[in-house]
């Protein structure tokens, strides 16, 4: 069985662009999670959606934004990038609302540099 | 100050040898996760522990939840290179708030 999978695993953008991170979860999961991982840190939580809703926001800028489609795959965008959004970028999914029922399975994650 | 504090922050020890890592929270407990994750990858999960006693094992790895000081230990034993990376705790403070992870602590199997 396919596991959580990430596109693209790596890019690099520059100062004021924007990128689009996509994730789909295995199959049968309907929450997908975001983290956010600087080098030689914890992952950070973004956000986190079930069913297509959001249902929880870290602390994190507009600049972000989330969503998840029918078939519970998920898209982040991140818009006007700064340097300090370079970072390791997991999804994780899971089968129950809360997004912690089991465990979370995370994807190998998208690698992001800005220049 | 971090939610979750994780020790040792790196460790280096011979192959064959048992070692311990300690996780502690600055909140009360609701499940504490134990992850690995390779250098730049994802996070392979290696166990929940949700009750104040509670110890899990899955081969050379066994993990204890103190319930008392909120905290939560990971012991390898007989280390090997393959046990090379870095270990991250995880925990929920209830059962709908997201997974906030330690700084991790990395190991390093010399042999």
């Amino acid at each position: 069985d396919a596991g959580v999978t990430q596109s693209p695993t790596h890019l690099i953008k520059t100062r004021g662009q924007q990128v689009t991170l996509r994730c789909s979860p295995i199959s049968g999961h309907k929450s997908v999670s975001w983290y956010q991982q600087v080098l030689g840190q914890g992952p950070q939580f973004i956000f986190q959606y079930y069913e297509k809703e959001e249902r929880g926001r870290g602390n994190f800028p507009d600049r972000f934004s989330a969503r998840q489609f029918p078939n519970y795959s998920s898209e982040l965008n991140v818009n006007a990038l700064l340097l300090g959004d370079s970072a390791l970028y997991l999804c994780a999914s899971s089968f129950g609302a809360s997004g912690i029922t089991g465990e979370l399975f995370f994807g190998e994650g998208s690698r992001l540099t800005v220049l | 100050s971090q939610e979750l504090e994780q020790s040792p922050q790196s460790l280096i020890v011979q192959e064959g040898k048992n070692l311990t890592i300690n996780c502690t929270s600055s909140k009360t407990l609701y499940g504490l996760y134990w992850y690995k994750q390779k250098y730049g990858e994802g996070l392979i999960f290696l166990m929940m522990l949700q009750k104040g006693g509670e110890e899990k094992s899955h081969e050379k790895i066994t993990a204890k939840l103190d319930e008392k000081k909120q905290q939560s230990s990971l012991h390898i034993t007989a280390s090997q290179p393959s046990h090379a990376g870095t270990y991250l705790c995880g925990a929920s403070h209830s059962g709908n708030t997201p997974l906030v992870f330690g700084k991790g602590t990395r190991l390093s199997v010399i042999a």
